[in-house]
């Protein structure tokens, strides 16, 4: 079965600090992980994606996340938070044979200026 | 380029009324899903089509009859509605079940009350 973990509710960061976001997977075989952000009362925006290659993943806005295979993990980083990175962010994972996008339960970011 | 449409934008409902939930995509996906969002919980997948003509059930299908009578429409229909089925719905397309990313409508807004 695939699962995705996000262990924090909420991140609170101080603008222009670093900001990470947690997120762990379970699968059979290879993952495919994503980032999605969805700001209030929007959508949801496509951050960035790992399938292969790379372990650090370069993305939308300045997001980058690293895939490291050996702690099942895929976290989200951004060097220098802005104000306007307060959102909910999901960890995505598709297996590589499966059909469905399985989500995480979100991490609400808060960067307080 | 459109992407993906979902109409509508917001819905009240009365306990025990039905409606459909409409998407339609434009990039002549093969794939195609709904998910509802709760707090806390993600996005959970209700029903998902693989191609026209075909739908299987996905975590959380109870209470939701799906359609996908073409390759661009896939809609979703509670047939009567009840309070728990108050959450945010989303379509969402990919190209096929080896896609490496889903394309997300802006959502539903759905009351039952």
């Amino acid at each position: 079965a695939q699962s995705v973990a996000q262990p924090e509710d909420q991140v609170n960061v101080a603008e222009g600090n670093p900001l990470t976001v947690k997120c762990t997977y379970s699968v059979s075989g290879n993952p495919y992980l994503f980032w999605y952000v969805q700001y209030p009362n929007r959508g949801l925006q496509f951050l960035l994606k790992y399938i292969t290659g790379d372990n650090l993943v370069k993305g939308s806005y300045g997001f980058e996340a690293e895939f490291n295979k050996s702690q099942t993990s895929f976290h989200l980083k951004k060097p220098s938070a802005l104000v306007s990175d307060s959102a909910l962010y999901f960890c995505v994972l598709k297996g590589n044979y499966g059909q469905n996008f399985v989500f995480g339960p979100g991490t609400r970011l808060s960067v307080l200026p | 380029n459109a992407g993906v449409t979902q109409t509508p934008k917001f819905q009240v409902l009365k306990t025990g009324q039905s409606m459909t939930l409409q998407c339609a995509q434009d990039m002549n996906h093969n794939s195609m899903y709904w998910y509802r969002q709760d707090p806390g919980m993600g996005l959970r997948l209700i029903y998902y089509s693989a191609s026209e003509g075909t739908t299987d059930k996905g975590e959380v299908p109870n209470g939701y009859n799906v359609s996908r009578l073409n390759k661009r429409e896939f809609s979703l229909r509670l047939e009567s509605a009840a309070p728990s089925q108050t959450s945010v719905y989303f379509c969402a397309s990919a190209p096929g079940p080896y896609a490496t990313e889903a394309f997300f409508g802006q959502g539903t807004r759905l009351t039952v009350v």
